[in-house]
């Protein structure tokens, strides 16, 4: 059976602290690792991970994708309380031919001034 | 830009009751998804469609039904609404990995 498992499901800091969420998983035909921000609505996109070692950024949001070890950890440095969330970690498989994504549980993510 | 809309944010029901929740999207997607999201338990599938008239289970079919008749609108449907499905229901849609959600629909059952 595919899963994903996040940790830490809760994880409170104080502004401007890094914090590191991480994602591992077992799935068949592995294709990509996606990684998504929920604030009250939607989930919003944030990277999608394919290969090993290859970091992706965008502005204080780093990701990096660990094939070998079937992990991926999401980076948040000098954190703001805009960056409170839950962070979705998911894991893409195909399934007769179309995508699905398997989710983690999530990481709630609780920035204090 | 992507829009997935679903036609409640709100919505109290009956046990017993026949629920219908639409899911809307604008940019001829193939793929479109029904999700439901519980605390704890993240984002589990529950059906996904991947063409017109085509429906696949996801992880948690049993209580529910789709129906997709038109490329752009996938329905959920709980044919005889118990408790234990109150939840976030969440609709996406996607052309490649990347999926879209909708705003979500908060569904109690009483």
């Amino acid at each position: 059976e595919d899963k994903v498992v996040q940790s830490p499901l809760s994880l409170v800091v104080h502004e401007g602290d890094t914090v590191t969420l991480n994602c591992s998983y077992e799935v068949t035909n592995f294709r990509s690792l996606l990684w998504y921000k929920q604030e009250k609505k939607a989930p919003t996109f944030l990277f999608m991970l394919t290969s090993s070692g290859i970091e992706k950024k965008s502005g204080r949001l780093s990701s990096i994708l660990d094939k070998k070890e079937l992990s991926s950890i999401l980076n948040i440095t000098a954190t703001q309380t805009g960056d409170s969330a839950i962070y979705l970690c998911a894991v893409e498989a195909r399934i007769q031919g179309a995508q699905k994504l398997v989710f983690g549980q999530g990481t709630r993510l609780t920035i204090n001034p | 830009d992507v829009k997935v809309t679903q036609s409640s944010r709100y919505l109290v029901k009956r046990t017993g009751e026949k629920v219908f929740l639409e899911c809307v999207q604008d940019m001829d997607h193939e793929n479109m998804f029904w999700y439901r999201q519980d605390p704890g338990l993240g984002l589990r599938l529950i059906y996904f469609s991947y063409d017109v008239k085509m429906k696949e289970k996801g992880d948690i079919p049993e209580g529910y039904s789709v129906s997709r008749e038109k490329k752009e609108r996938f329905s959920l449907i709980l044919e005889s609404a118990s408790t234990n499905q109150t939840s976030m229901y969440l609709c996406a849609s996607s052309l490649w990995q990347e999926q879209y959600f909708g705003p979500g629909t908060r569904l109690t059952v009483t």
